[in-house]
């Protein structure tokens, strides 16, 4: 059975920093590009963050290029969202989500992580 | 960035009824559109990808159909547990990766 589980999620203030997680099981997570997407409560979904399967190709949204870092340890089939300088719009839930490499969809999603930036 | 406008926002219907939602691109991205199905609480299902092709486990009253930059997803006849919100996405053009901003498919 596929699960990609994330954990991590807490309240913080703004300026503050907290550090995601993503363990997946059920399927090779060495094949598959990994992402992170949001939901600000009520809203669409936005994504964040991919990172290809070698760990070396990254990529942001313009919103949290320079704040946020991915990063992805095939050891423990684990997926990170490092996030720092935090503001009251990064509040969201936060979702993994698998893809394979390449123009296709999103497979597999956790059942996210909900991150509250208040003071 | 491809945008992608979805319509109408809400959509009322009755169980039994056909439903259609409709997705736009602000440029063309070929067939690579995805629809998802949330559902309160719930993370994102993967229902149709490449504009016509059913994830595994999809009931065959999900049909998806379009191109170039006009997509739909159209369900025959609705059923209790298809209420919920569907979200359209591109996969073409990338970075970013973009989603529509959700039809909310309600209990007429």
């Amino acid at each position: 059975e596929v699960q990609l589980l994330e954990s991590g999620g807490d309240l913080v203030q703004p300026g503050g920093s907290l550090r995601l997680s993503c363990v997946v099981s059920g399927f090779t997570f060495t094949t598959y590009a990994m992402n992170w997407v949001r939901q600000a409560p009520g809203k669409g979904l936005e994504w964040v963050s991919a990172i290809g399967t070698s760990g070396f190709d990254t990529f942001y949204a313009d919103s949290v290029r320079g704040r946020f870092t991915v990063s992805r340890d095939t050891s423990r089939n684990t997926l990170y969202l490092q996030m720092n300088s935090l503001r009251a719009e990064d509040a969201a839930v936060y979702f993994c989500a698998s893809k394979i490499p390449g123009q296709n969809p999103y497979t597999y999603w956790g059942q996210g992580t909900l991150v509250t930036v208040s003071s | 960035e491809v945008v992608m406008t979805q319509s109408p926002a809400t959509l009322s219907v009755s169980p039994g009824e056909r439903a259609t939602l409709s997705c736009r691109a602000s440029q063309s991205v070929g067939g690579n559109v995805a629809w998802y199905q949330q559902k309160p609480g719930q993370a994102p299902r993967l229902l149709i990808y490449g504009t016509f092709t059913r994830a595994t486990g999809i009931p065959a009253r999900f049909s998806g159909s379009g191109s170039g930059t006009e997509f739909s997803l159209t369900i025959s006849s609705l059923q209790s547990e298809d209420f919920a919100v569907y979200f359209c996405q591109q996969y073409d053009n990338w970075p970013p990766w973009t989603f529509g901003q959700g039809t909310k498919v309600e209990i007429k």
